[in-house]
């Protein structure tokens, strides 16, 4: 099982900083990895995929960076509705999520 | 655009078993992708269960794998989950999800909550 961990936590940002996450798989995934925003009570929303390419009509604030096992999704200005879970998730074997970082507004 | 339904009972008594069915619309099931199903507990993260082929082969997550079972129905367009002698740690929200235009989860149902109670 390829294990997924995500940093920080919890990450407290306010409104139009940059945030940036970090995940990290316990094996290299090569670019074989995802990130998701999840917001309470709906379902994950695909944010990046190829650690890099923004999915569709994902707003170019968000990026994804890195390969093999150390990867980060940066927000470059965060808006109101970015307040969120995000998850990163590995699909180079079968998949696994990491634990999520929680974003709430500072 | 394909889209995902999850169906089925919102509650399930221990040892017994947990049936869920996701119906797709806006695509053949047949015609390819693969077809997924993720839960999580409440207040947790995510965990993939297992995916089935539009050839039918399936892939289950280990540590589920021998109390699960997804099979496919062409016929009515949908994908179904089987997860028996279910206890109380599988209560959950449970979704069903697929990579369509991309190798990620792209298209995920609303989910659908079980608990397991007596």
């Amino acid at each position: 099982e390829i294990v997924m961990t995500q940093s920080p936590a919890t990450l407290s940002v306010s409104p139009g900083e940059r945030a940036t996450l970090s995940c990290r798989a316990s094996q290299s995934v090569s670019s074989n990895l995802a990130w998701y925003q999840q917001k309470p009570g709906q379902a994950p929303r695909l944010l990046i995929y190829g650690a890099s390419t923004r999915a569709t009509g994902i707003p170019a604030r968000f990026s994804g960076s890195g390969s093999g096992t150390e990867f980060t999704l940066t927000i470059s200005s965060l808006q109101s509705e970015d307040f969120a879970v995000y998850y990163c998730q590995q699909y180079n074997n079968w998949p696994t999520f990491g634990p999520g970082t929680k974003v709430d507004i500072k | 655009q394909v889209q995902l339904q999850e169906s089925g009972p919102g509650l399930v008594k221990p040892s017994e078993t947990l049936s869920l069915t996701c119906a797709v619309s806006g695509y053949s099931i047949s015609s390819g992708y693969y077809w997924g199903w993720i839960r999580q507990p409440p207040g947790k993260g995510l965990e993939w269960i297992g995916s089935i082929y539009h050839s039918g082969s399936t892939y289950y997550n280990p540590s589920l794998k021998s109390r699960v079972t997804i099979s496919v129905d062409t016929s009515k367009n949908q994908f179904s989950l089987k997860l028996s002698s279910v206890t109380a740690a599988d209560t959950a929200v449970y979704y069903c999800a697929s990579p369509t235009m991309t190798d990620a989860f792209d298209i995920w149902g609303q989910g659908t909550m079980v608990t397991v109670s007596s």
